[in-house]
């Protein structure tokens, strides 16, 4: 099976625009976790989806939004970015959930200048 | 809210010496605890995983220890190599059980 796959690999915004991040989960995987990767804060978990619902939410401001497809598919976007929302974002996708193996996807770097 | 914490944050050992990461979670609903590797460049991928039922697993020279009570769990590498050189996460299931929270990573390091 093919693994997780995320698009863009790369972007680099300036503050106040919005971004979106797409991720596509393994073949019948219909979970998606959504992490923001930072030097020294380790995994912060953004939000979670199954069958297109979002099951749980981290404590991120509500810039932080995101969706699933009915292909499992997900995007996430963050809107007005600021110079802290720089980081690598990883989606994971699982057959159920947290309580599954995550298999994460390479991630994408954003930067904001 | 959920908290994982996790000790030490850097980790340096000789090649083939032993290696012990602790975690500790705060929602006693957690039931789920798996812990994640991550070589530097690249993605975390699972290497091992343990239920709260269980108290204890091991996989060849990986084994990770589960105490509910005192809600910690830990993971032992014994006789490690330099290919086991990487971040290590450590992670507990969030008490809807539809998502990880993760600690803030061991960097390990293991020199010849």
């Amino acid at each position: 099976k093919a693994g997780v796959t995320q698009t863009p690999r790369y972007l680099i915004k300036t503050r106040g625009q919005q971004v979106t991040l797409s991720c596509s989960p393994i073949s019948g995987h219909r979970s998606v976790s959504w992490y923001q990767q930072t030097p020294g804060q380790g995994l912060q978990f953004l939000f979670e989806y199954f069958s297109e619902t979002q099951r749980n939410k981290g404590n991120f401001p509500g810039r932080f939004s995101g969706r699933q497809f009915s292909n499992s598919r997900s995007e996430m976007n963050v809107s007005t970015l600021e110079l802290g929302d720089s980081a690598l974002y990883l989606c994971a996708s699982s057959l159920a959930g947290g309580q599954n193996e995550q298999f994460f996807g390479p991630g994408t770097r954003l930067t904001v200048l | 809210g959920e908290n994982v914490e996790q000790h030490p944050s850097t980790l340096s050992v000789q090649e083939g010496d032993s290696a012990v990461i602790k975690c500790t979670y705060s929602d006693s609903a957690s039931n789920y605890f798996p812990w994640y590797k991550q070589e530097l460049g690249k993605r975390p991928q699972l290497i091992i995983d343990i239920r709260s039922n269980v108290g204890e697993k091991k996989d060849q020279r990986i084994a990770v220890t589960l105490n509910k009570t005192a809600k910690h769990f830990s993971l032992h590498i014994t006789e490690t190599q330099p290919e086991d050189s990487a971040v290590y996460f450590c992670a507990a299931s969030t008490n809807s059980g539809y998502a990880l929270n993760f600690g803030k990573g061991t960097s390990l390091l293991v020199t010849p």
